[in-house]
């Protein structure tokens, strides 16, 4: 079974200009989330889909975040304009159904924002 | 107030010794779930076990086991023969609600490092 992908792994940017992430989560999970990861410390959730609609973006800074799960399936999450302290990875998970309720994590994308 | 306190930055352990992680939870839910998340330096947090607010024996994965201690609300990573591959981030994380609940909170994690 394949795993979480992300792409891309590593992203610079200046600040002010535009980023996105894609990533598509493991087959036939229908929930999907988006992390940010700031260096030191636990991740903390930006925005969770369930198949293609919103459960929860409380913690999504709208103003410059956004985040789309076209078809229930792949997703991107696009940052703009982004800031300094925006630098940090950011992860996607999915899970099934089924289960205690465990995370299936991807490799993350590490965003430098110069 | 935190919901996932974990207090030791970071632990160093001789290879094939045993170590402890430590972890609290604070939670005013009676079903909740308590998991441990490895994180080596390629980035991608790997799931290791599982501790159900309900459960009433401690759950173990192989060389993991948790020390689920429900009145001190601690549940505590125990590595068993440490290898020098378990060096990584280990993160404890809660999930409050039953199965269907859906969101996780992460701890700020500990960095363990086996020493040859």
């Amino acid at each position: 079974e394949a795993g979480v992908a992300q792409s891309p792994r590593y992203k610079i940017i200046e600040k002010r200009q535009s980023v996105a992430f894609w990533c598509n989560p493991i087959s036939g999970h229908a929930t999907l989330y988006w992390y940010q990861q700031i260096l030191g410390q636990g991740p903390k959730l930006l925005i969770q889909f369930q198949n293609n609609g919103v459960v929860d973006d409380s913690q999504l800074p709208k103003d410059r975040f956004s985040a789309e799960r076209l078809k229930g399936v792949d997703s991107t999450l696009k940052i703009q304009p982004a800031k300094l302290e925006d630098s940090a990875v950011y992860l996607c998970a999915s899970r099934r159904t089924e289960g205690v309720g465990e995370q299936f994590f991807g490799p993350g994308t590490r965003l430098t924002v110069l | 107030a935190q919901k996932i306190t974990q207090t030791q930055p970071g632990m160093f352990v001789q290879e094939k010794e045993a170590v402890t992680l430590d972890c609290t939870y604070d939670t005013s839910d009676q079903s909740y779930g308590l998991f441990w998340y490895k994180q080596p330096s390629s980035g991608e947090m790997i799931f290791l076990i599982y501790q159900g607010s309900y459960d009433e024996q401690n759950a173990t994965e192989g060389r993991y086991s948790l020390n689920f201690q429900k009145a001190r609300k601690s549940a505590n990573l125990v590595i068993s023969a440490s290898q020098l591959g378990d060096s990584a981030m280990y993160f404890c994380a809660m999930r409050e609600g039953g199965t269907g609940a859906n969101n996780l909170f992460f701890g700020t994690g500990t960095r363990l490092t086996v020493i040859p």
